[in-house]
């Protein structure tokens, strides 16, 4: 069984309509949270991560992701989405005392249609 | 800037075949990565390094073997290529490994028949 887990596996939705991907892990203790993206024909690249402190990460493009501890959760969210947001999303978990490698979640496709 | 460049980008090989798979960063990176990604399972870390003359397996290593000769080159190899090996190859570099954030070549896709 996948440690990091990504329900949707495909996802459609209209231009201006909000987004929210599922991340849960399975690991206790500490962990690193980051969500990375690949667009068409691009490498993966680091959307937002979360090491500490507040548990709302904002980041690049109008992404945000919350960090629920109690649900093991990592859930990437934006109010508005466009059709340059048509991409693969994975979520990824860093265990800092588990040898800081990243296991990613099995990707989440998302279509935006304009 | 180029980051991190890996050749080549397709590839079909016959069953049995060997073939190298070339990564070169120009970031200075201590810590460099190879993945592979099937559909819907994410990507696996087949072998890592942390330093030239360093390597270490990651969760799916049988059938692959990786040196790190220099600080920039990272080549994976493939001695007996299986069906089972048809994948996309990620090659990935880091500073360091605790902030996580890793910088990803384009891609090679293997195709074995």
């Amino acid at each position: 069984a996948q440690s990091v887990s990504q329900h949707n596996h495909h996802v459609i939705l209209s231009e201006a309509a909000s987004l929210e991907l599922g991340c849960n892990y399975s690991y206790g203790g500490t962990v690193n949270l980051f969500w990375y993206v690949q667009y068409p024909g691009q490498h993966l690249q680091l959307l937002l991560k979360y090491f500490s402190g507040d548990p709302l990460v904002k980041g690049i493009k109008g992404f945000e992701a919350e960090f629920i501890k109690s649900k093991f959760s990592f859930n990437l969210r934006k109010p508005s989405v466009q059709w340059s947001d048509t991409a693969e999303y994975f979520c990824a978990v860093r265990r800092p005392n588990a040898g800081n490698m990243l296991t990613f979640g099995g990707g989440t496709r998302l279509m935006v249609k304009p | 800037n180029a980051g991190v460049t890996q050749t080549p980008k397709f590839r079909i090989l016959k069953i049995g075949q060997s073939m190298t798979l070339q990564c070169t960063q120009d970031m200075n990176h201590n810590y460099m990565y190879w993945y592979r990604q099937d559909p819907g399972m994410g990507l696996k870390l087949i072998y890592y390094s942390v330093g030239a003359g360093i390597t270490d397996k990651g969760e799916v290593p049988n059938g692959y073997n990786v040196s790190r000769s220099t600080t920039e080159d990272f080549p994976l190899r493939l001695e007996l290529a299986a069906p089972s090996q048809t994948s996309v190859y990620f090659c990935a570099s880091s500073r360091e490994a605790i902030t996580g954030e890793l910088f990803f070549g384009e891609g090679s896709r293997l195709t074995v028949l």
